[in-house]
């Protein structure tokens, strides 16, 4: 069955250096996402990502937050300078644009686990 | 108010049980209703995807929406070991961004 992969699972940084997540999503899947669950709390709607723009954000994604498709099968989340308070798990999501539908249901990677000292 | 509320646990049940999962919600624009299911450093596993009030059936599991409540159920027939993880309840208004209840902890004992 066709997965989302993201890499690295861990990635340990110290705070201000900038970090980039990788996700490759499901092949023929056309909106992307990325949410973020810090520990012990719920997973947080960060931003949808579709034809090559975003499409809705929250108020976390500010300014330090960006995303990318570099090419045709990744899709990145970079966060500029790191704070400790961005130690949490990153979960990038993709679903399918069948008939031209945002509300299909978004499937998840297992994460990366972003660590910040 | 919190937009959904779902009740932590933990749930601990035997094996056979079956298990009722429960989520309520405040925001009336919600249309689209998940279950998903996430075992211990994974990332969330899709079980159920319902529009609108209704039930829906897939094998031991029946997902039940109830709008005019603002209550979602997820019921587990016959429990295995294997069922055991943490069951997050999402949700949206049509458009992209999910919100997630905080998740049930889930143990079926042998």
């Amino acid at each position: 069955e066709p997965e989302v992969t993201q890499t690295p699972s861990h990635q340990v940084t110290q705070m201000g250096q900038e970090v980039i997540l990788r996700c490759v999503p499901i092949s023929n899947h056309l909106y992307f996402y990325w949410y973020r669950q810090i520990l012990g709390q719920k997973v947080e709607f960060l931003v949808s990502f579709y034809n090559n723009e975003i499409s809705e954000k929250s108020e976390i994604f500010d300014d330090q937050f960006s995303v990318e498709r570099p090419d045709g099968s990744n899709f990145t989340l970079k966060i500029r300078s790191t704070k400790l308070e961005d130690s949490a798990m990153y979960f990038c999501a993709s679903s399918d644009p069948a008939g031209g539908d945002s509300n299909q249901p978004q499937h998840f990677g297992d994460g990366t686990r972003l660590s910040i000292l | 108010q919190k937009e959904v509320e779902q009740d932590p646990g933990p749930l601990s049940v035997p094996e056979g049980a079956i298990v009722s999962l429960n989520c309520t919600y405040s925001n009336s624009a919600f249309q689209y209703f998940m279950w998903y299911r996430q075992y211990s450093r994974k990332g969330p596993e899709l079980l159920m995807y319902t529009y609108s009030s209704g039930n829906k059936e897939d094998g031991r599991f029946t997902a039940q929406v109830d709008k005019s409540s603002k209550y979602i159920s997820l019921f587990i027939r016959d429990s295995q070991p294997s069922d055991s993880a943490t069951y997050l309840c999402a949700m949206k208004p049509s458009g992209s961004r999910l919100t997630f209840g905080e998740g049930t902890q889930l143990t079926v004992n042998p």
